[in-house]
């Protein structure tokens, strides 16, 4: 069961569009991880935000943080094929009992074409 | 600066065997961590190691088992195994330091696919 729902689960563009990928859950979390995923890959970082609304910027992706710290997202502006792939949102618990036990969403799998 | 490195890369086993998953972490890591990815779904955390000591644990059951040696490599064992083990097996490591609230984050290894037959 994925504590951390992702969406859409699958989202396909063509080159110079925008995105957006939602990550929501009903925790708090202590900070949230971004990875992008290629096929047979583990994934690799993106980003990683801690603090309520913040926002990090980078080069075309956009992350924010919610207020609350229960939710995230992630904005690409003018997408290339390069960005294809499985993009998974993490989060860290806050409670000491958990901690350093990722939850993961499912992902959302993104596709540019050319 | 060598990454997370883990091997094998592929693994093929039938059901009722046992295998062995191993894992470096990034040089300067302390903490390593193992992650079931099934096909289509996102990492499901199985435990942590810190100082030679399982630490935490997910819903996993004792078939799978682990341990941490004095240079913080890993291994991951699965006993008994059954088809619904098949997956992607990741390990993920940690920085020293990392209990401080927003120091959490976790850097993968290229995985282990281990496919049961």
């Amino acid at each position: 069961t994925q504590l951390l729902e992702q969406s859409p689960q699958f989202l396909s563009i063509q080159e110079g569009e925008n995105l957006t990928v939602y990550c929501n859950s009903s925790s708090v979390f202590s900070s949230l991880q971004w990875y992008r995923q290629e096929p047979g890959e583990g994934p690799v970082l993106l980003v990683t935000v801690v603090t309520g609304g913040e926002v990090k910027k980078l080069k075309r992706l956009t992350f924010q943080f919610g207020d609350a710290r229960k939710d995230s997202s992630l904005h690409i502006t003018a997408a290339q094929p390069g960005d294809t792939g499985l993009y998974l949102c993490a989060g860290a618990p806050l409670t000491t009992d958990s901690w350093g036990k990722l939850q993961f969403g499912a992902g959302t799998q993104v596709v540019v074409t050319p | 600066d060598a990454g997370v490195t883990q091997s094998p890369t592929h693994l093929i086993k039938t059901r009722g065997q046992q295998v062995t998953l191993r894992c470096s972490p990034k040089s300067g890591h302390d903490t390593v961590s193992w992650y079931q990815q099934a096909l289509g779904q996102g990492p499901q955390f199985i435990f942590q190691y810190y100082e030679e000591e399982e630490r935490q644990r997910g819903n996993f059951p004792d078939r799978f088992s682990g341990h941490q040696f004095p240079n913080y490599s890993s291994e991951l064992n699965v006993n008994a195994l059954l088809l619904g083990d098949s997956a992607l097996y990741l390990c993920a490591s940690s920085p020293l330091g990392m209990r401080d609230r927003g120091k959490e984050t976790q850097y993968f290894g290229p995985g282990t696919r281990l496919l049961v037959l």
